[in-house]
């Protein structure tokens, strides 16, 4: 199993424009969620998703849209990024059943100028 | 909602030394503490963890207390080695809901 991949591992862009941030997992997870990692803030959540179809906000879910068509993909979108947005960015998976045990993706690091 | 307060920030070891770190929760329903571990430039990786009808937890040379009366929890790593050096995070499940809430971090450093 790949785990919880995401792409890209880096990404920088300017005020204004837009992007999705790829996170994918082949582990059967029903529960997928996005952090943001800010430093001395630790891991604040963004969205988060129960199962296909199904999504709902976290802590921090100004600026960014999510879906969830498929068990396997939960894709960030930003549509008009902002310099406050520039963080690392970690999605996650577990099963519902045993949904404590979270695996994190290796993160995506944004830089919006 | 659930607050998760991590202290301390920095913590500095000599090598063979005991570290600690400390986290307390508000919501008295949580029901599960998790503990990571993120090493540089990769993801948090669950290390322990602990539920509510458990007072203490041991893997190896990692440990995680709680005290519910308290609301706090505490993740003690003895014998520290240099691979210890990293960023730990505690986090808490409140009662009745999916989602973690995480501490700011704790930055270890063991030093030889």
């Amino acid at each position: 199993n790949a785990g919880v991949t995401q792409t890209p591992k880096f990404q920088v862009l300017k005020t204004g424009q837009s992007m999705t941030l790829q996170c994918a997992q082949d582990m059967n997870h029903e529960y997928m969620s996005w952090y943001r990692q800010d430093p001395g803030m630790g891991l604040r959540l963004i969205h988060y998703s129960v199962g296909a179809g199904i999504t709902d906000q976290g802590e921090v879910p100004n600026g960014y849209n999510v879906s969830r068509s498929t068990t396997e993909d939960f894709p960030l979108r930003l549509l008009s990024a902002a310099p406050s947005q520039t963080s690392v960015y970690f999605c996650a998976s577990s099963y519902m059943s045993d949904q404590e045990t979270q695996y994190f993706g290796p993160g995506t690091r944004l830089l919006v100028l | 909602g659930e607050n998760v307060e991590q202290h301390p920030s920095t913590l500095s070891v000599q090598e063979g030394d005991s570290a600690v770190i400390k986290c307390t929760y508000s919501d008295s329903a949580s029901n599960y503490f998790p503990w990571y571990k993120q090493e540089l430039g990769k993801g948090p990786q669950l290390i322990i963890d602990i539920r509510s009808n458990v007072g203490e937890k041991k893997d190896q040379r990692i440990a995680v207390t709680l005290n519910k009366t308290a609301k706090h929890f505490s993740l003690h790593i003895t014998e520290t080695q240099p691979e210890d050096s990293a960023v730990y995070f505690c986090a808490g499940r409140a009662g009745g809901e999916n989602k973690l809430t995480f501490g700011t971090g704790t930055q270890l450093k063991v030093e030889l």
